[in-house]
């Protein structure tokens, strides 16, 4: 079955500090990848995706790229802010097999720190 | 457009109560999901709708029920309460599978569920 691994939080960083939330995944077909953020007390949206191998989505200077050989979507931002912290959650969509069920992670939480 | 909208926003309730939550969405989904979000669990899917008329159970249906009322609303009836049911509740819709497109899915704010 699919399958999202991403890296337990929390990531606390520094304002400006380089940001890397890891994340891997197992899919039996062709999935697309996803980032979404959960801020306190909301529900969560989509923050970049991307569709096929080696596309990168970007979105508020987050980053991440489809990384099929190593079947990887590590999401980074080169300076993070306060206004980041978060939860992050890494998910994909398998069109393979007809499923419209998408696989999340279970989240990293991010505390910037002025 | 308001997107996806979920009532209650918080409950409390008593071991063995029911209650309904509700879900509307306007984008004109097909979809339509329940998640329970719990620390450290991320999010766990209860039910989801393919489409209008049709419900399938999800990784965690034990003590839910859903309705796919219409093409806009899909509602989680709990018929009796649990405190391991205590959870924040997210009801999400996706956009019609296109060739070439996936889905995107958009959450609605949530429900906070308290089962004393």
């Amino acid at each position: 079955g699919n399958s999202v691994t991403q890296m337990e939080g929390p990531v606390t960083l520094s304002e400006e500090a380089f940001l890397t939330i890891n994340c891997t995944y197992t899919a039996t077909g062709y999935p697309s990848l996803f980032w979404y953020v959960q801020y306190p007390g909301e529900g969560l949206q989509l923050l970049l995706k991307a569709t096929k191998a080696d596309d990168k989505g970007s979105n508020k200077g987050f980053e991440a790229t489809y990384r099929k050989e190593t079947t990887s979507f590590h999401l980074e931002k080169g300076s993070v802010q306060v206004s980041d912290s978060a939860v992050y959650f890494c998910a994909l969509s398998d069109q393979g097999g007809g499923s419209y069920i998408p696989t999340f992670g279970r989240g990293t939480s991010l505390i910037v720190h002025p | 457009n308001a997107g996806v909208t979920q009532t209650p926003k918080f409950q409390v309730l008593k071991t063995g109560q029911s209650m309904t939550l509700q879900c509307a969405q306007d984008m004109n989904h097909n979809s339509m999901y329940w998640y329970r979000q719990d620390p450290g669990m991320g999010l766990r899917l209860i039910y989801y709708s393919a489409s209008e008329g049709t419900t399938d159970k999800g990784e965690v249906p034990n003590g839910y029920n859903v309705s796919r009322l219409n093409k806009r609303e899909f509602s989680l009836r709990l018929e009796s309460a649990a405190p391991s049911q205590t959870s924040v509740y997210f009801c999400a819709s996706s956009e019609p599978r296109l060739a070439g497109v996936k889905e995107t899915q958009y959450f609605g704010p949530g429900t906070r569920l308290l089962v004393l």
